[in-house]
C-alpha cells in the first residue's frame, strides 16, 4: 500500500525560512514530487526528486532520502504569496507511473 | 510545458443526471490521468486514460461509473454517471510530459443536487 504523511499546517513569519516534511512508506518508488496550490486553484508543479540529496531551485529547495523514505520542501524568504498547499507526491513504477499524493500543508504566512 | 483545459470549469446538475467533462491539451503527452479533489482534502487518482483503449481505473472507481476516452494524444473525456450529492467535488485532468513533470488542469467544480 502507500502511506504518505505530511503535517496538516504550519505557521510561518514574512522573511523567516520554513521547512514542510513528508514521509512515504509506498510500494516502489520512482521519484518524489512538490506542488503548491492556492485555494480554488489547480496544482502548481514545484520540484521533482528521484535521486538522493537537494534541489535548488531559487525560493525553494527540495530534499530526499530514499533509504529514510523522507522529503522536505525548503522555503526561504517567505512572502504572503507563498499561502497556499503544499502537496507531497510519490510516483511508483508501473500502472502507467501513478503520481499518489498526500494530505497536504496548509501554510499560512503572516506578517 | 503543457498547457491544460477543462471544460466545464463548473457546473450544477440534478441527481441522476450525468456530466462529460472535456480535458485538452496543447500539446502531445505521453500519460492523461483524471484526479478527484474533495473540499479541503488532497488530490485522489480515479483512473489513468489509455489512448486507445480501457482507461485503467483505481481501487474504488469502475468504469461504468467514471467512463473515460481518450482518443487521441491530447484529449481525454470523463463523464460522471448516475451523479449523487457525494460525486460533488473537483475533477481535475492531469498530464506528463517527460520524466520529471506533470501538469494539472484548472479543475472542474461540480456540485450535484
Amino acid at each position: 500500500g502507500q502511506n504518505i504523511d505530511q503535517p496538516t499546517e504550519m505557521t510561518a513569519t514574512e522573511g523567516a525560512i520554513v521547512q514542510i516534511n513528508c514521509t512515504y512508506q509506498t510500494s516502489g518508488f520512482n521519484g518524489l514530487f512538490w506542488y503548491q496550490q492556492h485555494a480554488g486553484e489547480a496544482p502548481t508543479f514545484l520540484s521533482y526528486n528521484v535521486l538522493d540529496g537537494l534541489e535548488e531551485k531559487g525560493r525553494f529547495s527540495s530534499f530526499l532520502s530514499r533509504s529514510k523514505g523522507y522529503s522536505y520542501l525548503l522555503l526561504k524568504e517567505l512572502q504572503m504569496k507563498d499561502s497556499a498547499s503544499y502537496l507531497c507526491a510519490v510516483r511508483s513504477p508501473g500502472g502507467g507511473n501513478k503520481l499518489t499524493f498526500g494530505t497536504g500543508t496548509q501554510l499560512k504566512v503572516e506578517l | 510545458s503543457a498547457v491544460i483545459s477543462q471544460k466545464p470549469s463548473r457546473d450544477i446538475c440534478q441527481r441522476g443526471t450525468s456530466l462529460t467533462i472535456q480535458c485538452q491539451v496543447d500539446s502531445q503527452v505521453t500519460m492523461m490521468f483524471w484526479y478527484r479533489q474533495q473540499p479541503g482534502q488532497s488530490l485522489t487518482l480515479i483512473a489513468t486514460a489509455n489512448q486507445g483503449s480501457e482507461a485503467t481505473y483505481e481501487s474504488g472507481f469502475v468504469i461504468d461509473k467514471f467512463p473515460i476516452s481518450r482518443p487521441n494524444l491530447t484529449f481525454s473525456t470523463l463523464t460522471v454517471s448516475n451523479m449523487s450529492p457525494e460525486d460533488s467535488s473537483i475533477y481535475l485532468c492531469s498530464a506528463r510530459q517527460g520524466r520529471e513533470t506533470q501538469y494539472f488542469g484548472p479543475g472542474t467544480r461540480l456540485l450535484v443536487l
